[in-house]
């Protein structure tokens, strides 16, 4: 079946340092790419998304290129700031049934 | 705009005893899902309405879980028994479809605790 993988964390990080969340996808056919934020204490909110190959997503500084040959969709950010500190998932949407696959989740902490 | 509201937010209670959840989409959305996320992990599906209809349900545990959606507005999830693997939080979400709109709106989600 379809699967996310994304890097563990906690990733701890000084303010503007550069931010990379790895993220691979295993699924059949053409899926759309997500990725989710869930900040402390509320709900996720897209951050961005791809909806086909070579198609970068981006928002607030994040960018993220879908990348078929490689089946991947690495989160950056050039500059990261304490306000960005939050739980990041990467997503899957096959629009056969719209269901999301979300990867397990990674924990960023910036610290001033 | 009123994003998608959840209740209760914090929910404690003991193995055995039935707890309910309710969400209230965004106004005019068609389309609701339930989804579980357990700590340190990303959600996973439970159902999915459009409109009134359960379309996907296939990952709810029908032995102890329901759900409705009347007038494919306002939804419920149950748990009857609740076991203390269903400690987790339980996430509401909506979109509207149609015209490759696919986003999905989240809830802040409940935190059930079983003891």
């Amino acid at each position: 079946g379809d699967s996310v993988t994304q890097m563990e964390g906690p990733v701890t990080l000084s303010e503007e340092a550069f931010l990379t969340i790895n993220c691979t996808y295993t699924a059949t056919g053409y899926p759309s790419l997500f990725w989710y934020v869930q900040y402390p204490g509320e709900g996720l909110q897209l951050l961005l998304k791809a909806t086909k190959a070579d198609d970068k997503g981006s928002n607030k500084g994040f960018e993220a290129t879908y990348r078929k040959e490689t089946t991947s969709f690495h989160l950056e950010k050039g500059s990261v700031q304490v306000s960005d500190s939050a739980v990041y998932f990467c997503a899957l949407l096959k629009a056969a049934g719209n269901k999301l696959t979300f990867g397990g989740g990674t924990r960023v902490l910036v610290k001033p | 705009e009123a994003g998608v509201v959840q209740s209760p937010r914090y929910k404690i209670i003991e193995k055995k005893q039935p707890v309910a959840f309710w969400c209230n989409p965004i106004s005019g959305h068609n389309t609701l899902y339930w989804y579980l996320q357990n700590l340190g992990q990303g959600p996973e599906l439970l159902i999915r309405y459009e409109n009134e209809e359960a379309v996907d349900d296939s990952q709810l545990p029908k032995d102890r879980f329901s759900a409705e959606r009347l007038k494919g507005v306002d939804s419920t999830l149950k748990i009857q028994p609740a076991e203390l693997g269903d400690s987790a939080v339980y996430l509401c979400a909506s979109s509207l479809e149609g015209g490759g709109n696919y986003e999905q709106y989240f809830g802040p989600g409940t935190r059930l605790t079983v003891t």
